[in-house]
């Protein structure tokens, strides 16, 4: 079974400095989808960047980027220049690369960022 | 697009009553939806995976007696909680798949807050 860990379980950050965000996963499967999720304080769910195991181009989705080690079996994410808006918990993903049951997600324990002024 | 809608977004209920959430999506079709549980404070926790037209899939340690789910139609999953008791308030999030090639995007309902007392 795949399991996720994020060891920093409240980060804070500077408004407009930059923030990693860590996260570590364990799988024998060798194409997968990793995931960081953002969780506000409404509970909505919304993906915040993805990356495919097959890729080895690091994703980045405008202040949003990914350092994916596959080796390692990390996948950490950047916040540059961070804003208020960007305060919420934070979750690290995984998924096989099948369809239907195979889709599901296994989530990581969550990171709670705070921006500070 | 692929917006999922969940309801109620909140119910109180006696203990022993059960209780019904629906999640649709509302402008795609969902040949897999998922269910996961989250407690306050935790991350989101798998309990089941449902296909349309075909008995759901429950994690480990989930009770199918008790918690019932349909997913009669490719828009609309259901879980019920039966005879609810107060262990069982937490919050409840659904996601459903759409199909994009060989890859299954999710997208999740804003969530169903359950007290039961």
């Amino acid at each position: 079974a795949q399991t996720v860990t994020q060891s920093q379980p409240e980060m804070s950050v500077q408004e407009a400095e930059t923030v990693t965000l860590s996260c570590t996963y364990d799988t024998s499967e060798s194409d997968y989808y990793l995931f960081w999720y953002k969780q506000p304080p409404s509970r909505q769910m919304i993906l915040v960047i993805r990356q495919e195991a097959y890729k080895q181009q690091n994703a980045t989705e405008n202040r949003f980027s990914v350092n994916f080690q596959k080796a390692a079996k990390s996948f950490s994410l950047k916040i540059s220049d961070s804003q208020l808006g960007d305060a919420a918990m934070y979750f690290c993903a995984y998924r096989s690369a099948g369809t239907g049951t195979a889709s599901k997600l296994t989530f990581g324990t969550g990171t709670r960022l705070q921006v500070t002024l | 697009g692929a917006v999922v809608s969940q309801h109620p977004s909140r119910v109180i209920c006696k203990s022993g009553t059960s209780v019904k959430i629906e999640c649709r999506s509302l402008d795609f079709q969902a040949t897999t939806m998922f269910w996961y549980r989250q407690f306050p404070k935790q991350s989101l926790m798998l309990m089941a995976t449902s296909n349309e037209g075909s008995k759901a899939t429950y994690e480990q340690g989930v009770e199918k007696d008790k918690f019932l789910i349909n997913h009669a139609s490719l828009t609309l999953s259901t879980l019920t909680v039966t005879s609810a008791h107060p262990e069982d308030s937490s919050f409840y999030i659904c996601s459903a798949a759409r199909a994009a090639g060989s890859y299954n995007e999710q997208f999740f309902g804003p969530g169903t807050r359950l007290t039961v007392l």
